[in-house]
């Protein structure tokens, strides 16, 4: 079975400053992991993603992840915040013996303070 | 490239009444997605279809939910009759291919049941 942890429902940063949300996964299996981001009343947009290779991930808008296999983490950072970051992250996790069934995380709702 | 399309993306009913919903994939994505976003959750995939084979409905509350895709490639999801609990917001999301792609979403169509 696999599932997603994201800890922190609700995280606040000031304008500028380091972005850090977290992610853990569980999985028995080499696991492909995805964050994506949510902006009010609309679908979930991909930031990122790690399949195999690399562990450290560059995504769209300066976001960042590493996968660490031996915390089963995948955390997303971006250095600075910018007002436009507001948003609902989400962690989803899934493998290659899943038929590619995506499991999501709760999210993480995410307020830039100016 | 024009994206997945959904509609409606407001709806409104009263419970016991029934409600449906389309989505157009991507063109050319063999694979797609139905998930259902409560408020404060993640997705929750509710059925998978391979071109116009059920992969997984494993999670499909089937009394009162049912879907299809018979050509291959929109696809409708139906509630008959609604319940409260049933309010959310309703994704629908594509993959080119089955295994460890990356999946595009639509804009969502948001379910209120009174």
């Amino acid at each position: 079975a696999q599932s997603v942890t994201q800890l922190g429902s609700h995280v606040s940063v000031s304008e500028g400053a380091l972005v850090l949300l977290r992610c853990n996964y569980s999985s028995s299996v080499p696991p492909y992991l995805f964050w994506y981001v949510q902006y009010p009343n609309q679908g979930l947009q991909l930031l990122l993603k790690y399949t195999t290779g690399a562990t450290l991930v560059k995504g769209i808008n300066g976001f960042e992840a590493e996968f660490k296999k031996s915390e089963t983490s995948f955390h997303l950072t971006k250095p600075s915040a910018h007002m436009s970051d507001a948003a609902e992250y989400f962690c989803a996790v899934t493998s290659s013996n899943t038929g590619n069934q995506f499991y999501f995380g709760t999210g993480t709702s995410l307020t830039v303070i100016p | 490239e024009a994206g997945v399309a959904q509609s409606p993306r407001y709806k409104i009913i009263e419970k016991r009444q029934s409600v449906a919903f389309w989505c157009n994939p991507i063109s050319g994505h063999a694979t797609l997605y139905w998930y259902q976003q409560i408020l404060g959750q993640g997705p929750k995939l509710l059925i998978q279809f391979q071109n116009n084979g059920v992969v997984d409905d494993s999670q499909l509350p089937k009394d009162r939910f049912s879907a299809e895709r018979l050509k291959g490639v929109d696809s409708t999801l139906k509630i008959q009759p609604a319940k409260l609990e049933d309010s959310a917001v309703y994704l629908c999301a594509s993959t080119q291919q089955m295994y460890q792609e990356t999946q595009y979403f639509g804009p969502g169509t948001r379910l209120l049941v009174l």
